[in-house]
C-alpha cells in the first residue's frame, strides 16, 4: 500500500534562507511523486512532479525535489525563502496501477520570517 | 476553459439535510476525482471516474454518499442525511491520464450545523 509521511507538521524560515520541507514514502511500485502548495482559502497549486525521468525535478518558485528511491524520499528545498512562500505544502504519491488517485501526506505547514 | 470549477464555494447546512455540489472539469480531461479535506489533514481520495465509469470508491464514502458523471463531462456529489462529520472542503481534480497531472478546484467548503 502507498503512504506519504511528511516529517515535520511546520516549519519555521527566515526571509531569504533555505528552506527544506521532509517526505518520505512508501510504494509497491515506480511511483509518481508531487509537491501541492496550498495558500490559505486557495485551491491546491502544482509545485512540481517526479515520473521516472530526472531524479532531480525543478519546479515553479524556485522550488525543487530530489527523489531518492534508497532513502524512499523526496524532500522538496529553496534556496531562499520569500515572504510568499508562507502556505501548507503536501507531498504526494500515486501509482498508475492504483488509477492515478494521490496519496497526501498530512502537510507541512511553512511559516516566513521576515 | 480556466480551469476546474466547482459549485457551490460554501454551502451551510442542518443536520439531516442532503446537499449536492457539481464539478465542472477541463473540458479534454476524462478523469475525475473526488477529495475530501477536513481542518489540518491532507485530501483524502473519495472516488474517481474514468469518463463516466466511476472506478473506484474509497472506504470513506459511505452509503450516504453517491458521486455521478453521466456524460463524462461534469460530476455531482450527493450527501445525503448530513452529519456534522461530514463539514468538510470537498475538492475535485480532473487529469487527462493517470500521473499525467492533476488540476484540483477550489473547492466546496461544507459547513453541518
Amino acid at each position: 500500500a502507498q503512504s506519504v509521511t511528511q516529517l515535520d507538521s511546520h516549519v519555521s524560515v527566515s526571509e531569504g534562507t533555505p528552506v527544506l520541507l521532509r517526505c518520505n514514502y512508501s510504494s509497491s511500485y515506480s511511483p509518481s511523486l508531487f509537491w501541492y502548495v496550498q495558500h490559505p482559502n486557495k485551491g491546491l497549486q502544482l509545485l512540481l512532479k517526479y515520473t521516472s525521468a530526472a531524479t532531480l525535478v525543478k519546479g515553479i518558485n524556485g522550488f525543487e525535489a530530489e527523489f531518492k528511491k534508497s532513502e524512499t524520499s523526496f524532500h522538496l528545498t529553496k534556496p531562499s525563502a520569500h515572504m510568499s512562500d508562507a502556505a501548507e505544502y503536501f507531498c504526494v504519491v500515486s501509482e498508475y496501477n492504483q488509477g492515478g488517485k494521490l496519496i497526501f501526506g498530512q502537510g507541512t505547514e511553512l511559516s516566513v520570517k521576515p | 476553459d480556466t480551469g476546474v470549477s466547482q459549485d457551490p464555494r460554501h454551502k451551510i447546512t442542518k443536520r439531516g439535510q442532503n446537499v449536492t455540489f457539481r464539478c465542472d472539469p477541463i473540458s479534454e480531461h476524462n478523469r475525475l476525482y473526488w477529495y475530501r479535506q477536513t481542518l489540518g489533514q491532507g485530501p483524502e481520495f473519495l472516488t474517481y471516474f474514468q469518463n463516466e465509469a466511476q472506478l473506484e470508491k474509497s472506504r470513506l464514502l459511505s452509503d450516504r454518499f453517491s458521486a455521478e458523471r453521466p456524460k463524462g463531462s461534469f460530476s455531482t456529489l450527493e450527501i445525503q442525511r448530513t452529519e456534522q462529520g461530514d463539514s468538510a472542503m470537498y475538492l475535485c481534480a480532473s487529469s487527462q491520464a493517470a500521473n499525467y497531472g492533476y488540476t484540483f478546484g477550489s473547492g466546496t467548503r461544507l459547513t453541518v450545523v
